[in-house]
């Protein structure tokens, strides 16, 4: 069954701290993934967008990382900023154009 | 564990009809997000309601309207449909505020298919 799982749920931080977030999936046959980061009620916003011959990609003070062996990804955020609160959520797409949604990471970040 | 329902499964309209999808977010959940999903495309982020208020605004044609309602379950209406609305439609929700899970649960979608 193909899935998408992340981890951890929730997540609370320092102002300044760096962290990073998981994202593991099952989904197959693979063509990308993406990180997008999302406020409450609003809509989201792409992060990074990740194939299969890529193993990082940074955007600013966010990189993230793919090992499509293990099928696993992380989204590292360095020097975390209040404005990072947010949740992250991680997105997979098959060679069939369809979407796998993670349930998100909700980053909480205090000063 | 119950999860987002979205109804109907699949939807056929003729041009210029109009059409209202539901979407039946997790119980407690307070948050609903519309996505569409053209043909070969990206997920477009539509439109997103937190108890009951419009929050966000994206990729909405004008032709169409949602709105939550008091038991948060949403609708979105579309009307004078167009070919290049055959899109699968996603509904999420979430839990905006407070403690517990604020995690995402997407719908398996509504498949709206214009002729």
């Amino acid at each position: 069954k193909n899935q998408v799982e992340q981890s951890p749920q929730s997540l609370i931080i320092l102002e300044g701290k760096n962290c990073t977030l998981q994202c593991n999936y099952t989904v197959s046959p693979f063509s990308n993934l993406r990180w997008y980061k999302q406020d409450t009620g609003r809509g989201p916003v792409s992060l990074t967008i990740m194939t299969f011959s890529e193993n990082t990609k940074s955007n600013g003070r966010y990189t993230a990382t793919l090992d499509a062996d293990t099928k696993q990804s992380s989204l590292h955020i360095t020097a975390s900023q209040l404005s990072d609160s947010a949740s992250y959520i991680c997105v997979v797409r098959d060679n069939f154009n369809k979407f796998y949604f993670g349930s998100g990471t909700k980053l909480n970040v205090k000063p | 564990a119950a999860g987002v329902i979205q109804s109907p499964r699949h939807l056929i309209k003729e041009k210029r009809e109009t059409a209202t999808l539901k979407c039946y977010p997790i119980p407690r959940h307070d948050t609903v997000y519309w996505y569409q999903q053209g043909p070969g495309q990206d997920p477009q982020f539509l439109i997103s309601f937190y108890e009951k208020m419009q929050s966000d605004k994206g990729s909405i044609p004008d032709r169409f309207s949602a709105q939550q309602f008091s038991d948060y379950h949403s609708e979105l209406n579309m009307s004078s449909l167009e070919l290049g609305d055959s899109a699968l439609y996603f509904c999420a929700s979430s839990l905006g505020l407070g403690q517990g899970a604020h995690g995402y649960t997407f719908g398996s979608g509504t498949r709206l298919t214009v002729v």
